[in-house]
């Protein structure tokens, strides 16, 4: 069964420290991986895309990894900031007999105390 | 990119009513989607949306309960129909874009209350 399982389900840090939330995949074939960020009340926001050739992408402080071998995935933030409090969802697309579609997590809630 | 708007951002809604809910963007896409985002769950994905052409329902959703419109390339509908307290959710319009893999760009969202 195609699934995505993130963790941790929430986590609380301080302002500037850094953390990493997972994301372990069961999709197959795997064509991409991508990371979110939802905050609350609005729609999901693209941080980061990876195909199954790429290990590593960055965008600001925000730096996904990629082990197309193992299935998992991790979102490393870099001195966290009051505003990254928000839901982090992991979702991997398909191709071949899963091409176009989209399995979501249920997403981790990060939030970031002063 | 696309920007995405929906309409109305919230609604809370008596049992057995309907909702239509409006999705707008600022260019022409072949594919919309629509999903549900229920309380602590991940996405669902309820429809797929070409235009000029029925809706694709996904398993467990079907036309009657969340019918579709599709009128141009840059609008879609979507319809709660008599609705029950459990189609409480926030529904969120997305398209894609780009040539090989796609990324995709979701709506504000659309947070319902059924009573």
């Amino acid at each position: 069964k195609n699934q995505v399982e993130q963790s941790p389900q929430s986590l609380i840090i301080l302002e500037g420290k850094n953390c990493t939330l997972q994301c372990n995949y069961t999709v197959s074939p795997f064509s991409n991986l991508r990371w979110y960020k939802q905050d609350t009340g609005r729609g999901p926001v693209s941080l980061t895309i990876m195909t199954f050739s790429e290990n590593t992408k960055s965008n600001g402080r925000y730096t996904a990894t990629l082990d197309a071998d193992t299935k998992q995935s991790s979102l490393h933030i870099t001195a966290s900031q009051l505003s990254d409090s928000a839901s982090y969802i992991c979702v991997v697309g398909g191709r071949g007999s899963t091409l176009g579609r989209l399995y979501f997590g249920r997403g981790t809630q990060l939030t970031v105390w002063p | 990119s696309a920007v995405i708007s929906q309409k109305p951002s919230r609604d809370i809604c008596q049992r057995g009513t309907s909702l239509t809910i409006q999705c707008q963007v600022d260019s022409q896409v072949t594919m919309m989607f629509w999903y549900r985002q229920q309380p602590g769950q991940s996405l669902t994905l309820i429809a797929t949306a070409n235009q000029g052409s029925e809706a694709t329902y996904e398993s467990g959703f079907v036309i009657d309960k969340f019918p579709i419109s599709r009128p141009n390339l840059t609008f879609s509908t979507l319809t709660v129909s008599n609705m029950s307290p459990e189609d409480s959710s926030i529904y969120l319009c997305s398209v894609e874009v780009g040539a090989w893999y796609n990324e995709q760009f979701f709506g504000p969202g659309t947070r319902l209350t059924v009573l």
